[in-house]
């Protein structure tokens, strides 16, 4: 069965330092999603990705981030220059379309950033 | 504004039966969703409800969505030790162009042998 893949497991980052998260969605799926979860609090929408350009975001998606989907595959979070609250678990998802059940967004396993 | 909520903790014995439940604030959304997250890993769809239905039954789960009172539950029958994990309920907000979830703080069930 097809899944969401997601790149490193585990990032360890100094603070200041820049991190590009990787996903791979799922192959047919036009629709893609950054969630975090910061340790023991909700999951919380970031940004939201369609036709090349971001359709929503998030007030916690501030300059410092950014994604691309630099290729037909891949779908990256870059954090510019991290915080040590930007430490959280970092979730893709994608979705195959919007409308009925092609709106159900799948997850990828998550990449745990630690910022020291 | 947005908003979900579930309760914190729920603990059962394996074989009896979980109901984990949510409430939600927006009536426009089209579906609601069930994730299962287990420690240390992603969040897994266990099954979703549209909003005109009632309930929907999936082999063990239940869902049941009463639209008046903004309220969702999760039934899962005959609890094993291996459901034990975060239980998300969150709901689908159409953001213009792409949907978002909002997700509620999350049900740890705890299943005693």
């Amino acid at each position: 069965e097809p899944e969401v893949t997601q790149t490193p497991s585990h990032q360890v980052t100094q603070m200041g330092q820049e991190v590009i998260l990787r996903c791979v969605p799922i192959s047919n799926h036009l629709y893609f999603y950054w969630y975090r979860q910061i340790l023991g609090q909700k999951v919380e929408f970031l940004v939201s990705f369609y036709n090349n350009e971001i359709s929503e975001k998030s007030e916690i998606f501030d300059d410092q981030f950014s994604v691309e989907r630099p290729d037909g595959s891949n779908f990256t979070l870059k954090i510019r220059s991290t915080k040590l609250e930007d430490s959280a678990m970092y979730f893709c998802a994608s979705a195959q379309g919007l409308a009925g059940v092609t709106d159900t967004q799948y997850f990828g396993p998550g990449t745990r950033l630690t910022v020291l | 504004g947005e908003d979900v909520e579930q309760s914190l903790f729920l603990s059962v014995r394996e074989g009896d039966s979980s109901v984990i439940n949510c409430t939600y604030t927006d009536s426009s959304s089209t579906y609601l969703y069930w994730y299962k997250q287990e420690p240390g890993a992603g969040l897994q769809l266990l099954t979703y409800i549209f909003s005109n239905m009632d309930m929907k039954q999936d082999q063990r789960l239940t869902v049941l969505l009463n639209k008046k009172d903004k309220h969702l539950s999760l039934r899962i029958a005959d609890t094993q030790t291996g459901d034990s994990a975060i239980y998300f309920c969150a709901e689908s907000f159409y953001g213009g162009a792409t949907n978002k979830l909002i997700f509620g703080t999350g049900t740890l069930l705890a299943v005693q042998p």
